[in-house]
């Protein structure tokens, strides 16, 4: 079956290091996308991807960084930078075409990473 | 820039009850429209879009949304509410079809008494 994959579902990290969430599609969809969840705030864009080797900032981009080397791949990386990064992150992607839903250009969700600062 | 407003952040009906989340968007050209939904600690997945083919749209579980543009709404309805109904519901707006990143609402949790 097609999809989004996200790892790890729980990460935990320590004040001052760096963390790197991955993100993988098997959809075989141009643009990838990170979201940031808090209680009470909705999804807010922290990078997206339109084609390989290629990304743009969204929202709320500092203290994070990204790679797109594959089509398949958009990892993120939550930098020592990022002063308050506990948040659940969802990955995201959107084709052209009629996706599996038969809803053209469909964003499709991976299931999260719910990253906790100890 | 468009935006989207969800009315409510927490609703609460009875099982059989009529549903009715409120979305209003800003919008300067017409928009596209989605209502998503979330359970806990899972992904987003789409409920039904609107994309100017019919006001009225039918989407999965029972859920339909009318898109008004007097109104500026986008409010998503269910005639009759389900325990499994419970979940979070997220409107979201683009001004594009294709690639373009949605700008999400706030959120409004959907808690169903039995």
């Amino acid at each position: 079956d097609g999809g989004i994959t996200q790892s790890p579902k729980y990460l935990f990290r320590k004040e001052g290091q760096n963390v790197t969430l991955s993100c993988e599609q098997n959809l075989n969809h141009d643009a990838m996308y990170w979201y940031r969840q808090d209680p009470g705030q909705g999804l807010r864009l922290i990078y997206y991807s339109q084609i390989v080797n290629d990304f743009q900032k969204g929202d709320i981009a500092e203290g994070y960084s990204v790679s797109r080397e594959k089509k398949e791949s958009f990892p993120l990386t939550v930098t020592s930078a990022q002063k308050n990064p506990t948040a659940f992150y969802l990955c995201a992607s959107i084709g052209k075409g009629r996706a599996t839903s038969g809803v053209r250009n469909e964003q499709f969700f991976g299931p999260g990473t719910r990253l906790t600062v100890l | 820039a468009q935006s989207v407003t969800q009315l409510g952040s927490h609703v609460s009906v009875s099982e059989g009850a009529l549903v009715l989340l409120r979305c209003n968007y800003s919008s300067s050209v017409p928009p596209y429209l989605f209502w998503y939904v979330q359970y806990p600690n899972q992904g987003l997945q789409l409920l039904l879009k609107y994309t100017s083919a019919a006001t009225l749209v039918k989407g999965i579980n029972g859920f339909e949304a009318e898109f008004k543009k007097s109104e500026t709404s986008f409010h998503l309805t269910k005639p009759s509410a389900h325990m499994s109904d419970a979940a979070e519901y997220f409107c979201a707006v683009s001004l594009y079809s294709g690639n373009t990143p949605l700008v999400f609402g706030k959120g409004t949790r959907l808690s169903v008494i039995a």
